[in-house]
């Protein structure tokens, strides 16, 4: 069973402060989405990464593939209200190719 | 259209009814999704449709019934649920079974939010 560990688990900061959040593995995924999902809402897609090694930037958000496709994370620079919400990671594998493995994920409060 | 619709918004429920979730998207997606969600935890996959045909199962009771009528529809009948079978149901698409990639990623619709009484 694949298994992806994601911390913190909650995350309640200041509006303006910067944040990392971590995905972590003991398998090897062949890509890892990121998700953010408000409250009543389906998950929303917030990047995909493939390569190992693979850095990507939305705006604020600053995603990491880990080389070895392991691990992941999410950095939020100057964090706002509106980034409130639980994020999630998700891995696919060859082994489980219709599955995503999802971490617990991390309920973010940014307060104002 | 970029979007998964799923009807309705919010059911609830007594354990001896029986009702139907809908979902419906129209991406040309061949690869239909329904996920269970628990308040604060992660989406739990229940069954995958590839090419309207039912591919994965896990291990759902039967009081859970999916249907997949044409490549655009996906039903979730429910039928003798239990309290704790409340939940958001979501429902997700993509663009083909298989492998999750960067070219195969998965819609999720907004969900039902489903209440047993």
């Amino acid at each position: 069973t694949q298994l992806l560990e994601q911390s913190p688990q909650f995350l309640s900061i200041q509006e303006g402060e910067n944040l990392t959040v971590y995905c972590n593995s003991s398998s090897v995924f062949s890509s890892l989405q990121w998700y953010r999902q408000e409250p009543g809402e389906g998950p929303v897609l917030l990047v995909t990464v493939v390569t190992g090694g693979e850095v990507k930037k939305l705006k604020r958000l600053t995603f990491q593939f880990g080389d070895a496709r392991k691990d992941s994370s999410l950095h939020i620079t100057a964090a706002q209200p509106g980034d409130t919400g639980l994020y999630l990671c998700a891995g696919a594998s060859g082994g489980s190719n219709y599955k995503l493995t999802f971490g617990k994920g991390t309920l973010l409060t940014v307060n104002p | 259209d970029t979007e998964v619709t799923q009807t309705p918004k919010h059911l609830v429920m007594g354990m001896t009814n029986k009702k139907s979730l809908k979902c419906e998207q129209h991406m040309g997606h061949r690869a239909m999704y329904w996920y269970k969600q628990k308040a604060k935890k992660p989406p739990e996959l229940m069954f995958v449709y590839s090419y309207e045909k039912l591919s994965i199962n896990e291990s759902v009771p039967s009081r859970f019934s999916p249907e997949c009528p044409n490549s655009s529809l996906l039903n979730l009948h429910l039928h003798a649920l239990q309290p704790e079978d409340s939940a958001l149901y979501l429902c997700a698409s993509s663009p083909r079974p298989g492998l999750i990639s960067g070219a195969n990623v998965l819609t999720f619709g907004a969900g039902s939010r489903l209440t047993v009484l």
